[in-house]
Formats: C-alpha cells, structure tokens, sequence
C-alpha cells in the first residue's frame, strides 16, 4: 500500500497568515492526489483534487500544488473558518490512502 | 440537492453484525463508484472499501477483508456495509462517499453513523 506522510501533524497561525502542508507519497502517484479539509464534528469537505485542481465553490485562498511524491496545500491567507484539519488523498491505486491529518490552530 | 444520508451504526458486542445503509439523491447513483470510509474517535480518516458503479468491482482495506461485505442497489439508489465479526477496534464513524469521476477522488460524503463495538 502507498503510505502518505503529511507535515506537520498540527501547527498554529493567525489569521492572515499564509500557511503550508505537505503530504509526502512513498512512491509516484502521478498528481492522483486530493485535500480535504474537516471541521469537529463534520463530514471532510474536498479542497482541491488532481493535485491542484480547486473544487467548485472552495475560496481562492486554497491552492494545491506538486506531482509524483511530493505534494503541497497552500491557504494564501488563512481566514477564520479556516481552523481546521486537512488531510491528504491518494486516489491512484487502492487502497486508497489518506495522510495522517494537519490540525491548524489559532495562534 | 445532492445528498447521501447514512442509517444503521450503533452499539454492538464483539463478534457481532451491523448493516449500514447510505440513502443518495440529487444525482444519477448509478453512474458513480462509492465508497466507504470510517474515522475513529479523535482519529484520522480510513478507507474501507469501494464498489464501481455497476457493483462489479469491488475493493476492501485488508482490515476489513473477509468480515465486511459492501453491496448496492441501483434500483433503490442505496449503499450497503455488512458488517460481521466486529472487532473493537471496528469503533468508528462511518462514512459513505461518492467518486467524483471514475477512479477519482470521494467529492460528496453523509454525515456518518457511529458504529461502537463494545461488551
């Protein structure tokens, strides 16, 4: 199975600041990649999918970046909703593989 | 709208059976491969298992393999997990998703079903 990394496991920011997760695949995965953002007690919302592709209706402040093992989610300048946590999808091959979640925190 | 509504989770001893159902609507289910995923408490997020659209292929994480069995009926717009032998590590959220395209990433999720596995 393709194991996905994801750093760092939490981090704290303000608002305005601009933040950055990475999420490492342990083989090539192409940009069959997704990120997903979750909020306490919800369902995971998708960000952005094929790497860098944003979802109908997600803020332009997200942005998703990379290919073959090494990937990036970019929150330009990260707002209130945006405390949350984010995880990484490998959608290249089953099983389908998910990072171990970024918990972004007020600072 | 376009919805998926999961039913079914509870509490349940180990070595026991659970069906949950995911109920779609606002969009042609037959058309889409779905998924199962769970998340324990205060854990990340895991797959479970995925069928394609037809229902003919069919995969499952090696944790579940052999004990949960998921189905679908196209005709009811309906997802199903069997689920037997529960363990406790089995305790979860369980979410349906919906592949966005063939292949692809999981764009629309229910809101769970908490599934607890306990004596």
């Amino acid at each position: 199975a393709i194991q996905m990394t994801q750093s760092p496991s939490s981090l704290s920011a303000s608002v305005g600041d601009r933040v950055t997760v990475t999420c490492r695949a342990s083989q090539g995965i192409g940009n069959e990649l997704a990120w997903y953002q979750q909020k306490p007690g919800k369902a995971p919302k998708l960000l952005i999918y094929d790497a860098s592709t944003l979802q109908s209706g997600v803020p332009s402040r997200f942005s998703g970046s990379g290919s073959g093992t090494d990937f990036t989610l970019t929150i330009s300048s990260l707002q209130p909703e945006d405390f949350a946590t984010y995880y990484c999808l490998q959608d290249y091959n089953y099983p389908r593989t998910f990072g171990q979640g970024t918990n972004v925190e007020i600072k | 709208e376009v919805q998926l509504v999961e039913s079914g989770g509870g509490l349940e001893q180990p070595g026991g059976s659970l069906r949950l159902s995911c109920a779609a609507s606002g969009f042609t289910f037959s058309s889409y491969e779905m998924s199962w995923v769970r998340q324990a408490p205060g854990k990340g997020l895991g797959w479970v298992s995925s069928i394609s659209s037809s229902g003919t292929t069919i995969y499952y994480a090696d944790s579940v393999k052999g004990r949960f069995t998921i189905s679908r009926d196209n005709a009811k717009n309906s997802l199903h997990l069997q689920m037997n032998s529960l363990r406790a590590e089995d305790t979860a959220i369980y979410y349906c998703a919906r592949t966005r395209v063939a292949n692809d990433a999981f764009d629309i999720w229910g809101q769970g079903t908490l599934v607890t596995v306990s004596s």
